[in-house]
């Protein structure tokens, strides 16, 4: 079975630009989770969706806007960004309370 | 605000020992903890989980266990094997709220 996946892997962008990252669940997942990760520190939490609606948002500036497709694929949306968006970025799907990781999306903000 | 805290950033431990990593909690409103393990360059991997109303699981050589009253988990790895070494992370939430809070991680080094 086909675990997570996120696209692309690495990604480079200037100050101001804006990204898209990608996010396919495990077959089955309804739920879809975001987490930011900077060097040195655990997991952060950034925005959950389920069946298409927003569940739950972390403590991230509106800069930062998410959304969920029909088939339950995600895409995480970073506007305006910031040096300090620099991360790997990490998609979660769970069938019930145990969340399944993808291999991220590391950021890298010139 | 740090509610999920792991002091150690590092631990080395011999192959076939035990390795016992540290996790504690603020938040009481917790009830669901889980540890991942990370290599570099990949995703968090989901090891072991353990619900409140449990105070120890176990899959094959891994043993999580909890003492609510010292909001305090650990995972037991035994033995210890070369390909254990990985950084760990322990996870706590609020059951349904699919909101994991992480700590910062513990590196464990399995020497030969």
């Amino acid at each position: 079975d086909a675990g997570v996946t996120q696209s692309p892997t690495h990604l480079i962008k200037t100050r101001g630009q804006h990204v898209t990252l990608r996010c396919s669940p495990i077959s089955g997942h309804k739920s879809v989770s975001w987490y930011q990760q900077v060097l040195g520190q655990g997991p952060q939490f950034i925005f959950q969706y389920y069946e298409k609606e927003e569940r739950g948002r972390g403590n991230f500036p509106d800069r930062f806007s998410a959304r969920q497709f029909p088939n339950y694929s995600s895409e995480l949306n970073v506007n305006a960004l910031l040096l300090g968006d620099s991360a790997l970025y990490l998609c979660a799907s769970s069938l019930t309370e145990t969340q399944y990781f993808g291999p991220g999306t590391r950021l890298l903000v010139l | 605000d740090q509610q999920v805290k792991q002091n150690s950033p590092s631990l080395s431990v011999q192959e076939g020992r035990i390795s016992i990593l540290n996790c504690d909690y603020t938040n009481s409103m917790f009830d669901y903890f889980l540890w991942y393990k990370k290599y570099p360059a990949e995703g968090p991997t989901f090891l072991i989980s353990i619900s409140s109303i449990k105070d120890k699981n176990e899959d094959g050589r891994f043993t999580v266990f909890l003492n609510k009253s010292a909001k305090h988990l650990s995972l037991h790895i035994v033995p210890s094997q070369p390909g254990d070494s990985a950084v760990y992370f322990c996870a706590a939430e609020v059951q349904g709220a699919q909101k994991l809070v992480f700590g910062q991680g513990t590196r464990l080094t399995i020497n030969p």
